[in-house]
């Protein structure tokens, strides 16, 4: 069964401040791997999505690294704003139980203080 | 890119009664999900609305509570049956077209229960 972490659970940064979340998960047989935000309250956002041929995706201040072999997937954020503040939520989509299936971490909250 | 919308945005329930969520995309899309967001917690797939056939659901969750429709490709509803305090919860939609391509979510209907 696919398992997915996220560490850590919550981070708090000054403004400014380039940061790196952690994602991991148990099963490498994926077939993309997705980067979510959250805000309080709300629906989900996609960030960036990688396949598990790629070795990483960029948007913006934000990029994405996926090492598949290990389970591990990394995001990178730069020079960080209070904007960025949210929940971000790794989430990998792989096979289970006859069909293609996303499964999810329990997310990092993320506070950029201005 | 696909738009979700969902309705109700928000409802508060009694015990006992039911609540069908409806989930409407603007375009045709391949997979439909539904999943559940307990407060303080990640997302977890209640089960695949499948179209013209019954949905697919996940272990735990189960028809006679949660009964699923997919009339077509753009439009899906859940029901939320004879609700408990418990159900008390975010439910959100989501959609993808291939397994390869990003999958995107719904605002989310925040469900209390009385």
């Amino acid at each position: 069964k696919q398992e997915v972490t996220q560490i850590p659970a919550a981070l708090s940064v000054p403004e400014g401040e380039n940061l790196v979340l952690n994602c991991s998960f148990t099963d490498s047989a994926i077939y993309n791997l997705q980067w979510f935000r959250q805000d309080p309250g709300k629906g989900l956002t996609s960030l960036l999505l990688i396949q598990s041929s790629q070795r990483e995706q960029t948007s913006g201040r934000l990029n994405a690294s996926l090492d598949k072999s290990s389970g591990r997937s990394t995001l990178y954020i730069a020079a960080s704003q209070p904007g960025d503040s949210a929940t971000y939520l790794c989430a990998v989509r792989h096979f289970q139980g006859g069909s293609e299936k996303l499964v999810f971490g329990k997310g990092t909250k993320l506070t950029v203080n201005p | 890119s696909a738009v979700i919308s969902q309705k109700p945005s928000r409802d508060i329930c009694q015990r006992g009664t039911s609540l069908t969520i409806q989930c409407q995309v603007d375009s045709q899309v391949t997979m439909m999900f539904w999943y559940r967001q307990q407060p303080g917690q990640s997302l977890t797939l209640i089960a695949t609305a499948n179209q013209g056939s019954e949905a697919t659901y996940e272990s735990g969750f189960v028809i006679d509570k949660f009964p699923i429709s997919r009339p077509n490709l753009t439009f899906s509803t859940l029901t939320v049956s004879n609700m408990s305090p418990e159900d008390s919860s975010i439910y959100l939609c989501s959609v993808a077209g291939r397994v390869t391509d990003t999958q995107y979510f719904g605002p989310g209907t925040r469900l209390t229960v009385l």
